[in-house]
């Protein structure tokens, strides 16, 4: 079965923080994609990233950076020096190659304090 | 610019009543999908269709119901509301390829069932 984990269910943090959000994900499919998504306290979902299975390379994108580690199923989400924008909930999700469905954890909510 | 729109953003109704919520693209999306978020449970996919004429039930169908006489819509409906079906509606779609694409997801919609 497939299915994914967000265990923290809500983080507070301090402004200028790092925090890192937990996802693990279970499939026994060999290819996969996984992705994160935000939504801001106006509701809208927005795409922030999608990795391959056969891609284990980290990204980095300006305070956002994305740890994929196979052997531990987990695809970690980590923001550094954080800011009160960053205030949100965070999903992870799991797509399947053999369908174009997602499966999303149950999200994270992050609140950053001034 | 393309986009996905819902329609209505905010909708009250009484139990027993058919309700009926538009989700319209012009992504030329292949792939639609409605979603329902509730808190803990992240977002539940509902129904979704791969093209014109195809439709499936996802891991929460009872209730509702999808058709697809075009590209650009997927409407769902609530035969006979629900307390239990107060819930924001959210609509995505993507494209086909080589790679499993992103969904981009509507504004959504807030139901309450009175």
């Amino acid at each position: 079965a497939q299915k994914v984990t967000q265990a923290q269910t809500e983080i507070s943090v301090v402004e200028k923080e790092d925090v890192t959000l937990d996802c693990v994900y279970e499939t026994r499919d060999t290819t996969y994609y996984l992705f994160w998504y935000k939504q801001p306290p106006s509701g809208e979902l927005v795409f922030l990233i999608r990795r391959n299975s056969f891609d284990e390379q980290n990204e980095i994108s300006g305070r956002y950076s994305w740890n994929f580690q196979k052997s531990t199923s987990s695809f970690n989400f980590t923001i550094t020096a954080s800011q009160v924008v960053d205030s949100a909930v965070y999903f992870c999700a799991l797509g399947m190659d053999s369908s174009y469905k997602l499966i999303f954890g149950s999200g994270t909510r992050l609140l950053v304090r001034p | 610019d393309a986009e996905i729109t819902q329609s209505p953003r905010h909708k009250i109704t009484e139990t027993g009543r058919q309700v009926t919520l538009a989700c319209h693209q012009t992504w030329n999306h292949n792939n639609m999908f409605w979603y329902r978020q509730d808190l803990g449970h992240g977002l539940r996919l509902i129904h979704y269709s791969y093209g014109v004429h195809d439709t499936n039930k996802g891991e929460v169908s009872d209730g509702y119901s999808v058709s697809r006489s075009n590209t650009e819509d997927l409407p769902l409906t609530l035969e006979s509301a629900a307390s239990s079906q107060t819930s924001v509606y959210f609509c995505a779609s993507s494209g086909t390829g080589v790679l499993f694409n992103e969904q981009f997801f509507g504004p959504g919609t807030r139901l309450t069932v009175l």
